[in-house]
């Protein structure tokens, strides 16, 4: 089985541009993450999904951030528009719905993203 | 609100010695679970174990094996026989039952020496 795909894998953007990265949850995964990884805060969540639904949103990513899953297989992630605090990997993650035995997050090789 | 804090932030060991990782959370849920994942120099982040907190046995998976101590809201990961490959960034992290994402610790970078 493939597992999660994000596209690009890198991108650059100007500040106040705006971006959107993709991602593809492994095969009949009900719930997608959107994560921030940086050096100084780790790994913040900015949005779940569970089959479609917005289950949480990151509360300090509301304002230029949107998530959406577009279908149970794809979901996009915008900013807009960008800054250059920004700047980070954003990780994409699915994994079966809660309670489920295997309830395991499996992790996107994720999008470095760079704001100039 | 759930908390991970994982307060190693580096460990340096040598070859085929065991290490040990410390991670507690904050959790109001009195069923949760817990992972550790790896995340390698390329970036990638891999599962490595779990301990459902229904469960009194400690989880064991090849090298890896966890200390969950329940009164304590503790996980350790626990490494042993380390391998240079093991050299790597450790997370702890902890999902709710009640439907919330899972949320991480800042990790702890693992150095393996020969």
């Amino acid at each position: 089985d493939a597992g999660v795909t994000q596209t690009p894998r890198h991108e650059v953007a100007e500040k106040g541009q705006t971006i959107i990265l993709k991602c593809e949850p492994v095969s009949g995964h009900n719930d997608l993450f959107w994560y921030r990884q940086t050096k100084i805060q780790g790994l913040e969540l900015l949005s779940y999904f569970r089959s479609k639904s917005l289950m949480e949103d990151g509360g300090a990513f509301k304002d230029r951030f949107k998530a959406e899953m577009l279908n149970s297989s794809f979901s996009t992630l915008k900013i807009q528009p960008t800054e250059p605090k920004d700047s980070a990997v954003y990780l994409c993650a699915s994994s079966l719905a809660m309670g489920a035995s295997q309830n395991t997050l499996y992790f996107g090789a994720g999008t470095r993203l760079s704001v100039l | 609100a759930q908390k991970v804090t994982q307060t190693q932030t580096s460990i340096s060991v040598m070859e085929k010695t065991t290490v040990t990782m410390d991670c507690v959370y904050e959790t109001r849920d009195s069923s949760y679970f817990l992972f550790w994942y790896k995340q390698t120099a390329s970036g990638e982040i891999v599962f490595l174990i779990r301990q459902d907190s229904y469960k009194k046995e400690n989880a064991t998976e090849g090298h890896y094996s966890l200390n969950f101590q329940k009164p304590k809201s503790s996980i350790g990961l626990i490494i042993t026989a380390t391998q240079i490959e093991d050299s790597a960034v450790y997370f702890c992290a902890m999902r709710e039952f009640n439907n919330n994402a899972p949320r991480f610790g800042a990790g702890t970078k693992l150095s393996v020496k020969p």
